[in-house]
């Protein structure tokens, strides 16, 4: 079956700490992003990337950072300058039309105390 | 920067009736999404909407986009439990890749 993973689901880190979140896809999709949801917020776009090797900021990208080496994947790192790390992570995927819908992963939960 | 509004915010009703959530932008859409939300999950696609005047339909639910592109509506027909969830509308800015989104509309359907 076609769909994008992300693991673990549920990561916990102390404070200072970086932290890298994985996220897989395998349909074929050459854009991939990485969003942020806190309650009553919304997502918020930490990076996108649309094509390997190549990736953009989002809106919040202080304190995150990615990599892009192999079109199916997009780990992410929440690094120790991040100061409020603690949230729900998704990532998503979709094809490079400007049209195309996102397809989304299950999500990881981070807690940093 | 470009901001989609939703509303309302939550939402309880009984089994059977329907609801209307609706999502707002101030500027001109590129593509309009509807997608649901179970609570610490993933989101999952329901529909697109592109052309002023557009509307899609899938089992119960029902989504429209107005002429001018800055208002979408989705209506839920005779509601069941298994509507339950989050729902959230996202949008295309001016022809980029990167999507903005609503804060969602939890709705709660009582049986």
């Amino acid at each position: 079956d076609g769909g994008i993973t992300q693991s673990p689901k549920y990561l916990f880190r102390k404070e200072g700490q970086n932290v890298t979140l994985s996220c897989e896809q395998n349909l074929n999709h050459d854009a991939m992003y990485w969003y942020r949801q806190d309650p009553g917020q919304g997502l918020r776009l930490i990076y996108y990337s649309q094509i390997v090797n190549d990736f953009q900021k989002g809106d919040i990208a202080e304190g995150y950072s990615v990599s892009r080496e192999k079109k199916e994947s997009f780990p992410l790192t929440v690094t120790s300058a991040q100061k409020n790390p603690t949230a729900f992570y998704l990532c998503a995927s979709s094809m490079e039309r400007v049209t195309s819908e996102q397809y989304f992963g299950p999500g990881t939960r981070l807690t940093v105390t | 920067s470009q901001e989609l509004e939703q509303s309302p915010q939550s939402l309880i009703v009984q089994e059977g009736k329907n609801l209307t959530i609706n999502c707002t932008s101030s500027k001109t859409l590129y593509g309009l999404y509807w997608y649901k939300q179970k609570y610490g999950e993933g989101l999952i696609f329901l529909m697109m909407l592109q052309k002023g005047g557009e509307e899609k339909s899938h089992e119960k639910i029902t989504a429209k986009l107005d002429e001018k592109k800055q208002q979408s509506s989705l209506h839920i027909t005779a509601s069941q439990p298994s509507h339950a969830g989050i729902y959230l509308c996202g949008a295309r800015t001016s022809g980029t890749y990167k999507y903005i989104f609503g804060t969602g509309t939890r709705l709660k359907v009582l049986a």
